[in-house]
This record gives structure tokens, sequence and C-alpha cells, in this order.
């Protein structure tokens, strides 16, 4: 079992959708979570980082943490096709050097 | 400011060949970190360097080795290249100043084809 789950996809919704993105992980020890955006043959870019449980919002995206069940969710309000790309969940332990990537859900947003 | 650079940015190699990748770093950042992706997967962690130093490493054979420079970039040297080590290889830069939590940024990474 992978230390952290995502559903591949891919996924295509229509522009203006609401996006839910998710993970499912296995270690309760894992503290930190991150959502990653990442554009065809390029670097992974930051989008979120949250350490607790609960909602944090930014524009257009909030994450979402549930320790108890060990669900992590990205949420896309107002879809747009530059949202168009592939969507890395990732969590890290505190005191560890290493990010655990879940495999990445590729996500297209139709004009 | 100048993000995370990589170079090359593609390389093509045989197999039993011997590969060099080089990272540069967010200027103030101590903390180097390299992954591989391979097609359709997330990152994979190989190596975390800080202040020179090894701090973490993933389960990669000994193929893989790394080194960190005293201007804080560092090189990813991967021996005897066989076909599965064809990827994507990231760099990730972070502070290192506030532990082992620190946000990481990404590189463009360089894209390693095997033959």
């Amino acid at each position: 079992q992978k230390e952290v789950e995502q559903d591949p996809g891919p996924l295509s919704v229509p522009e203006g959708a609401i996006v839910s993105l998710n993970c499912t992980y296995s270690n309760s020890a894992f503290q930190y979570f991150m959502w990653y955006r990442q554009y065809s043959r390029k670097g992974p870019e930051l989008l979120m980082y949250t350490y607790s449980s609960g909602n944090k919002e930014d524009g257009r995206f909030t994450a979402q943490v549930d320790k108890s069940s060990k669900y992590i969710s990205l949420f896309i309000r107002d879809s747009q096709p530059s949202d168009s790309a592939t969507y890395l969940c990732a969590t890290i332990i505190q005191g560890a050097q290493k990010l655990v990537f879940g495999q990445g859900t590729r996500l297209t947003i139709n004009p | 400011d100048a993000g995370v650079t990589q170079s090359p940015t593609h390389l093509i190699k045989t197999r039993g060949q011997q590969v060099t990748l080089r990272c540069s770093p967010i200027s103030g950042h101590k903390s180097v970190s390299w992954y591989q992706q391979v097609l359709g997967q997330g990152p994979q962690f190989i190596f975390q360097y800080y202040e020179k130093e090894e701090r973490g490493r993933g389960n990669f054979p000994d193929r893989f080795s790394a080194r960190q420079f005293p201007n804080y970039s560092s090189e990813l040297n991967v021996n005897a290249l066989l076909l599965g080590d064809s990827a994507l290889y990231l760099c990730a830069s972070s502070s290192g100043t506030s532990g082992y939590t620190d946000t990481q940024y990404f590189g463009p990474g360089t894209r390693l084809t095997v033959l």
C-alpha cells in the first residue's frame, strides 16, 4: 500500500465548475500537507501548505485536511482553462527530510 | 528573484553511461533536495543536503550520489545508467533555517532519457 493514495484521473470538467481533488494517507505521523500544481513538462509549483486539520483558503483555492480520517482535499472554485494541469498532494513528517507525494491527478478544464 | 535553476534541460544517454545533473537553489536557501519523477507518477525522494552534509537519503541504489558545494549549489550523479532511470529529475530548494519542515520550491527539472 502506498503511503499517499491519489486518484490519477484523468478528470475533465467544464469551465466555471467547482473541482474537488482528494488524497488519503496511511501514516498518522504525517503533519504537514501540501498541494502542488504541475504543468506538462514543468516542475511542481506550490499552491497550498497546511498544518492542522481544517480549511485554508487562498483565492479560488481551498485546502481541507481531516486528520481523523487521514483525508486531504483541494477545491477549485470558478475553474479556468489555465487550471488544467496535474495536481499533486504531498505530505511530510516533522523532523523528516522527504516529501511523500501522491501519484497526481490530471485535470482538464474545458472552455 | 530567480527561482531554482537546473541544467541541462534535456539529456539523452545510453545504458551504462554516467550522468551529472546540476541545481542552483534560490538565493539564501541552504538546503537542496533531489527527486525522481517517472512519467505518470509523483516525485520520489532521492537525497537532501544541507550545509554540504547529506541529511536524508531515499530508497535508491548506490549508483545515485550527490554533493553540495559551498555556494549551496548541488550535483546529482547517476552511474551505470539503466533504462528505468529515464525520468524527470527535480531539484527542490528550501531555506533550511527552521528545521526539516521548510517549504520546498521546485525547479523545472532535467528530463533524462536512457536508450
